[in-house]
């Protein structure tokens, strides 16, 4: 059984701070890991995703992978306001015939304080 | 502009009654996906298809039942037999299989009154 894990929070950051969220997986197998990010009553919006051990940056966000620890991070650099919001971690394995689809976390929501 | 549709995206059915999400993109995607949220949770997988006339049961496939006869087009029907229906429906689609950059739909809030 596949399973991603987060802290559903709220995590609370004052504006400008370092939002930093965390996420682990179940399956070594998983090959492919992203990061959505869902406001209230919203679809998720794909904001980074990432393959390879290691960091991935994009503007003010920065994934982190750590296969070895099955351990996937998203940090968000300069928090706005804009960004409170739940962030949702989801993964793929690809078992040979495609990947079956991502398998998500319940989300950390996230609260950017003024 | 590319993307994917669904409708409505707001529905009401009564019980005992079989009720069909639609879900359209036009951005010549082979893979597409149907997730279910419900409050406070993560998305569950209910049905997918990597191809057109194929398609695959996800984790919570019970009670539900899709059809994929275009490329373009991957409808939901949430039959009577799912006995807690009422939930947030997501479509999403991705390039093909081995595309995992799944893209979502608005999403259809179906409530069972």
């Amino acid at each position: 059984q596949k399973e991603v894990e987060q802290n559903s929070g709220p995590l609370s950051v004052p504006e400008g701070a370092i939002a930093s969220l965390n996420c682990t997986y179940s399956d070594r197998g998983s090959q492919s890991f992203f990061w959505y990010r869902q406001y209230s009553g919203k679809s998720p919006e794909l904001i980074m995703f990432i393959y390879s051990n290691g960091d991935k940056e994009d503007g003010r966000f920065t994934a982190q992978l750590n296969k070895a620890s099955q351990y996937v991070s998203l940090l968000i650099r300069d928090s706005q306001p804009s960004d409170s919001a739940t962030y949702l971690c989801a993964v793929t394995v690809d078992s040979g015939g495609g990947a079956d689809g991502l398998t998500f976390g319940k989300g950390t929501h996230l609260i950017i304080q003024p | 502009d590319g993307g994917i549709t669904q409708s409505p995206k707001y529905l009401f059915r009564k019980e005992g009654q079989n009720v069909t999400l639609s879900c359209e993109q036009n951005l010549n995607h082979d893979a597409m996906y149907w997730y279910r949220q419900d409050p406070g949770q993560g998305l569950r997988l209910i049905y997918y298809s990597q191809i057109v006339n194929d398609f695959q049961k996800g984790d919570i496939a019970e009670g539900y039942s899709v059809s994929r006869e275009k490329k373009e087009s991957f409808p939901l029907t949430v039959t009577s037999a799912q006995k807690n229906p009422t939930a947030f429906y997501l479509c999403a689609s991705s390039v093909d299989a081995q595309s995992t950059e799944a893209f979502f739909g608005q999403g259809t809030r179906l409530t069972v009154v």
